[in-house]
């Protein structure tokens, strides 16, 4: 089956720092990816749908300056939190579309665990 | 905008009992989506339902896409202790980007043997 892997899967970083998540598709193209955001025992909340070679399309409320996002192949998508904060502290999850397949048979990435200090 | 109702929070349920858990919107959805989710990891898909009245079946469990296109429902047979999780309803919508996924609260499935 498809596969899509995120790394790294923990990560604890100092208040004030940048932190890169990387998703890649492993054994499919993706067009689309998608990143969430997950707090404690709440759902995912979509944060910005990432096309290859153009701009990433934020939901609203999603500061596109905080989080940086960047599709430069068909295989990989990176989020970066810029300047993190401990109120960033939370669970980031990614999807993956394959070509020519409908969003909605995304696969989704393991997670990231990001805990600022 | 557009929310998920999603019913009930939790379960706590002895070893072969079945499950049955809801979806319901004010919204209409073109596609349900079914998830489980494991502690710590990345929502599965387990179930996707396109079709207004679609009954679906995936082993053990059943789904179907409510004929108002405003609701779903997971049935769980027979549930075996693997069954632990949180299951989370999804319904397809059409954003600015495309084609984006709202999500309910979930529900956590506690199965004691």
């Amino acid at each position: 089956g498809a596969v899509v892997s995120q790394h790294p899967s923990r990560v604890i970083c100092k208040s004030g720092t940048s932190v890169k998540i990387e998703c890649r598709s492993l054994d499919f193209q993706a067009t689309t990816m998608f990143w969430y955001r997950q707090f404690p025992k709440q759902s995912l909340m979509l944060m910005a749908t990432s096309n290859e070679g153009s701009k990433a399309t934020y939901e609203q409320g999603v500061e596109k300056d905080k989080f940086l996002i960047n599709h430069a192949s068909l295989t990989l998508s990176t989020l970066t939190v810029t300047s993190a904060h401990p109120e960033d502290s939370s669970f980031y999850i990614c999807s993956a579309a394959p070509l020519g397949a409908v969003n909605t048979e995304a696969f989704f990435g393991q997670g990231t665990r990001l805990t600022v200090v | 905008g557009q929310q998920l109702n999603q019913s009930p929070q939790s379960m706590f349920i002895q070893e072969g009992e079945d499950v049955s858990m809801n979806c319901t919107s004010s919204s209409i959805f073109n596609t349900w989506l079914w998830y489980k989710q494991d502690p710590g990891e990345g929502p599965v898909l387990l179930i996707a339902l396109y079709k207004a009245g679609e009954l679906t079946s995936n082993g053990r469990l059943t789904a179907q896409f409510g004929i108002t296109r405003k609701d779903s429902f997971l049935n769980i047979s027979a549930s075996i202790p693997s069954d632990v999780g949180i299951y989370f309803c999804a319904g397809a919508f059409m954003s600015q980007a495309g084609t984006a996924l709202i999500f309910g609260k979930g529900t956590t499935l506690s199965v004691s043997s």
